[in-house]
Formats: C-alpha cells, structure tokens, sequence
C-alpha cells in the first residue's frame, strides 16, 4: 500500500511565478491537509480538504494561496506570483476519515521544498 | 488556542545511553498528543499518540510517553539510542477535530 505521493519533491521558481504542488493521498483516504514547515520552525496548518470541498482554510495566507482536491486526482497546492518568503517545505497528509487532529492518525508524505529566487 | 513548546532545540546523546525529549503543551481541554519524527529530507513518522486512558503510552522503535496533566507535559523517553534514531523529533496536539498544532521541533544527534 503505497504511502502519500507529494511531487514535485524539489521545485525552484523565480519571484513572480506560479508553484503547484500535488499530493495523492493514500489509497481510500478522502481527508487531506497541507502544512508548511519555515526553516528552523515546526510545521504549520494551512488547510484542510475533503474531496471536493474546503473544509478548513485558517491557515492559509489570504492572498496568492489555493488548494483543492477535485472528484479525481490529486490535491493541488497553488501559490500564485511567488515571493522569497513562500521558500519552504510544504507537507501534504492524508487520513481515512475525519478527526485528524483527534483519533484518526495523519500519514504525511515526504514533502516538496520549495525555493524561491 | 492551543500551543506546544519544545524547550530543547538541539540535543545530543551518546550511542546505548538514554534519552528524553521534552514537550509542554497549552491546551484548553482535553488533549490529543502525538510525537511524530522526521528522518532528513523525508516526511513525517508518527511514533506514538496519546488520546485516553493509561497514561503511559508505548510507541514504535522503542519510543514510550507520559502524559502528565499536571505539568501540561508529554515527554518522550526512550531507554537506549541507536544511531538511526538520529532525525528531528516533533511533539504535536491535537483539537480533537482536524487541526494539529506542532511544536519547533528537538533535533537529535547520537555520537558513537
């Protein structure tokens, strides 16, 4: 059973372009959520996704930022006109239902640095 | 809102010694707690999480916790290192709903 799928796992981009990050999550999980994780710091919520809805964005800067998780495919992680300080690592989790920050484990996959020039 | 604070930024333990991580937590009710550890450039293992009950709680590789409410504390123990448990350890808690709120993280380093 293959674990969550985040790629690219190293993306480079100039200030100004466009990131997108995917994450598959693991098979029969219908819950994902995004973190960041700054250099020196721990991981930070962003969001949180069902398929096809938004459950829980609070983590999310209010500009240049979107997520979805469409009926198929993989969750997308969208950071428009890119800055210096969007240059982190972003993590993608998946758990088979909802409570993740209860009862049900999140599975995190291994991540995609992001960097900014 | 809930918070979690890893006093230690960096430790370092000698290979067959003992080893304790520690984790303060802020939370209102009460907490799900996880430890989870991060090998270089990889994601996120869980390693153990404590929800109810016995307050001593037995994870994978070894690794055990105690939860104690009084001290709003959830160190993580582990008898004896080896040098694969050389990685970035991460305590983390839980709202009971979706959210988890991770601590700054102790990096580990183990000397022969």
């Amino acid at each position: 059973n293959a674990g969550v799928m985040q790629n690219p796992r190293h993306l480079v981009r100039r200030r100004g372009q466009e990131a997108r990050l995917r994450c598959s999550p693991m098979k029969g999980h219908s819950h994902v959520y995004w973190y960041r994780q700054l250099p020196e710091e721990g991981l930070k919520f962003m969001v949180y996704l069902q398929k096809e809805n938004i459950i829980d964005e609070s983590g999310m800067p209010k500009e240049r930022f979107s997520a979805e998780f469409p009926k198929e495919g993989p969750s997308i992680l969208r950071i428009q006109q890119v800055v210096r300080g969007d240059s982190a690592a972003y993590f993608c989790a998946s758990s088979p239902r909802a409570g993740g920050g209860g009862q049900e484990t999140q599975y995190f996959g291994p991540g995609t640095r992001l960097l900014v020039l | 809102a809930q918070s979690v604070t890893q006093p230690d930024i960096h430790i370092t333990v000698s290979e067959g010694a003992s080893l304790e991580l520690r984790c303060n937590y802020s939370y209102g009710a009460t907490p799900y707690l996880f430890w989870y550890v991060q090998s270089p450039g990889q994601g996120l293992q869980l390693l153990l999480k404590y929800f109810s009950g016995d307050t001593l709680v037995q994870g994978i590789k070894g690794f055990e916790a105690e939860f104690k409410r009084s001290q709003s504390s959830f160190n993580l123990r582990k008898p004896s290192v080896h040098w694969s448990d050389a990685a970035e350890y991460f305590c983390a808690v839980g709202d009971g709903n979706e959210k988890l709120t991770f601590g700054t993280g102790t990096r580990l380093t183990i000397i022969p």
